[in-house]
Parts: structure tokens; C-alpha cells; sequence
């Protein structure tokens, strides 16, 4: 069965640095998505991606964090210059959009700021 | 803004019981899904019931959905200690491109 992959499951990083989070979405699926989950609460939607470009965006999606579909294959998620605050799992999600909107996630890379 | 709240926060039974989670929201909805996270794992998406049904099933998952008191359930019937983990609900708005706004999630440990 098709599924979402992540890379890396773990990434440790120092604070100020940047970090490219890649993600591998279902290959027959148009829209992608990036969620966040900080230890202990709800996981939160920072971003949806449709047809090469952003479609939708949340208050944490600030000028730190980018976008990309390089290729065909892959979605990434960059932070410029990371923060303590940005230790969190950050999921990847894709869906094929039609009608319900329903999502396939990905395992998760627990990112750590140092 | 849409929130997806669950109750109870954590709820514990003993295998072969029935378990029933509770959501509820504040604004309207295209839909509203169902997804299980097991201890540091990514999220696997159960069921999905759209704003304009009341009640699906998917094995031993019956979700029911009240429009007018915005409010969900899932009831997992008959279950088993493999069962155990969080689960949450999330909606989807009538104007988003498939944005998930997810509530705190009910944490199910089911005893064997």
C-alpha cells in the first residue's frame, strides 16, 4: 500500500540554523500539506500546497518557513533560522483533494533545537 | 477560528468493552475525520463523515455526526488492547483547501 515517507526521523539542530525537512508524498496525490505537533499538545496545520504554490497558510507560517516541490517526487519544508520553539514532529500529509479533502500522514521528523 | 475538541481527555477500559469518544466544534464544516496516533507515531487516518451524513461505519468504528449541536462520536465497539492509543478528530471548513484543524485528542488505554 502506498504510503507517506519522511526523512530524517530525527534531526538536532542548533538554534540559528537552517533545516530542510523532506517529504515524499503518495505518488498520485495533488495536494500536500505540513502540520506540526509540539510535545504534549494538538497537532497544528502550518501549511497546504496545491499545483505549485502555496493555498493556504497558518499564523506560524512566517517568513522563516518556506515551501518546495523541486521535482516530482518530493516536498520539503525549510526553516531559515530555527528557534527553541520550533522542537516540535513535524508531519507531512497528501491527499488526492477530491471532494473530502482526506489525508495521509507520514511518520513524522522530530526536530530538536539546541 | 474551528476547533475540533475531544472528551473525555483520557478514558480507560478493559478489552472487549465498547469505547466512546466525543467532539465537538465551533463553525461550520465540510467534513469531519477521525485519525489514531500511537505513542510517537504519525497520525492514521480511521473514518471520514461529511457534514451532510449522521452516522458511518467502518468495521468496529461507528462515527456519528450532529450538525446542529456540532458535535461527533466514535464508538469503537469490542476493543482490543492493540486499541490503545490517542485519537483524535479534526474538521475540515467549507472554504479550505483540506486544512485539518485538530482537537486536543482523547488518550485510550484499554487493558487486556
Amino acid at each position: 500500500e502506498p504510503e507517506v515517507t519522511q526523512t530524517p526521523s530525527h534531526q538536532v539542530t542548533q538554534m540559528g540554523q537552517e533545516v530542510i525537512l523532506r517529504c515524499v508524498p503518495i505518488s498520485n496525490h495533488l495536494y500536500f500539506y505540513w502540520y506540526r505537533q509540539i510535545l504534549g499538545q494538538k497537532v497544528e496545520f502550518l501549511v497546504s500546497f496545491y499545483n505549485n504554490e502555496i493555498s493556504e497558510k497558518s499564523e506560524i507560517f512566517d517568513d522563516q518557513f518556506s515551501v518546495e516541490r523541486p521535482d516530482g517526487s518530493n516536498f520539503t519544508l525549510k526553516i531559515r533560522s530555527t528557534k527553541l520553539e520550533d522542537s516540535a514532529m513535524y508531519f507531512c500529509a497528501s491527499g488526492t483533494g477530491t471532494g473530502a479533502y482526506e489525508q495521509y500522514f507520514g511518520p513524522g521528523t522530530r526536530l530538536t533545537v539546541t | 477560528s474551528q476547533q475540533g475538541e475531544e472528551d473525555p481527555q483520557a478514558l480507560s477500559i478493559q478489552e472487549g468493552e465498547n469505547a466512546t469518544m466525543n467532539c465537538s466544534y465551533k463553525t461550520s464544516i465540510n467534513n469531519l475525520q477521525w485519525y489514531r496516533q500511537n505513542s510517537g507515531r504519525g497520525l492514521v487516518h480511521l473514518i471520514l463523515i461529511r457534514s451532510n451524513e449522521r452516522e458511518k461505519h467502518s468495521g468496529r468504528l461507528r462515527v456519528t455526526l450532529d450538525t446542529s449541536k456540532k458535535s461527533s462520536s466514535l464508538l469503537i465497539t469490542a476493543s482490543r488492547a492493540a486499541d490503545t492509543a490517542s485519537y483524535f478528530c479534526a474538521t475540515v471548513g467549507g472554504t479550505s483547501y483540506g486544512k485539518l484543524t485538530f482537537g486536543q485528542g482523547t488518550i485510550l488505554t484499554v487493558h487486556p
